[in-house]
């Protein structure tokens, strides 16, 4: 069974800090993507990064790189300089390749900036 | 710009009463999803279609069901509301093998 565990409900992090979202997943299949998705208090869902399997090199997006040991089947989501507007709640999902391409989420982990 | 379009973002409905949802994309994508959003469980796949009338369950399809005639449109029926469908349902669209799903507004569903 394919699943994504997001094991931290809340954390705090200082304003210009780095912090980690925790992300750890399960599948069988070879060749999937993993994703990193924002959603602030609005409630749009905004991506923010995207993991491929196959990767070599860890994805990188302006400040969110995505730490990715895929021997230890985790993808943790890594913001450099947190900023005030960062404070969200930050889901990890996971897609496996295939004919249905179905996509997961975790239950997410709700961040708060502190100035 | 890409765009996924939920028909409402505010419903209000008694239960019992049969209640859609109705969701467009305007990206030729294969792949749509349904979601619910409840506090404390992320978002949970109701159903997900990857062709035109083709459908799959996701992991909580208990008491909903869809339908996909034509590729722009994903519809979520819920035959007889209940009480513990109150909730956020989310839209997302994907193309076959994309790298990311683009998501709907969400439409924040009360059963009274």
């Amino acid at each position: 069974a394919q699943k994504i565990t997001q094991t931290q409900p809340g954390m705090f992090v200082q304003e210009k800090e780095a912090v980690t979202l925790d992300c750890t997943y399960d599948t069988s299949d070879p060749s999937y993507g993993l994703f990193w998705y924002k959603q602030p208090s609005s409630g749009e869902m905004i991506f923010l990064i995207y993991q491929g399997s196959y990767d070599q090199q860890n994805a990188t997006e302006g400040r969110y790189s995505l730490n990715f040991q895929k021997a230890r089947k985790s993808a943790n989501l890594v913001i450099s300089a947190s900023q005030l507007g960062d404070s969200a709640m930050y889901f990890c999902a996971m897609r496996v390749r295939g004919a249905t391409n179905k996509l997961i989420f975790g239950t997410g982990t709700l961040l708060a900036v502190q100035p | 710009d890409v765009k996924v379009t939920q028909s409402s973002r505010y419903l209000v409905k008694r239960t019992g009463e049969k209640v859609f949802l109705e969701c467009v994309q305007d990206m030729d994508h294969e792949n749509m999803f349904w979601y619910r959003q409840d506090p404390g469980l992320g978002l949970r796949l109701i159903y997900f279609s990857y062709d035109v009338k083709m459908k799959e369950k996701g992991d909580i399809p208990e008491g909903y069901s869809v339908s996909r005639e034509k590729k722009e449109r994903f519809s979520l029926i819920l035959e007889s509301a209940s009480t513990n469908q109150t909730s956020m349902y989310l839209c997302a669209s994907s193309p076959g093998q994309g790298r990311r799903a683009f998501f709907g507004q969400g439409t924040r569903l009360t059963v009274v």
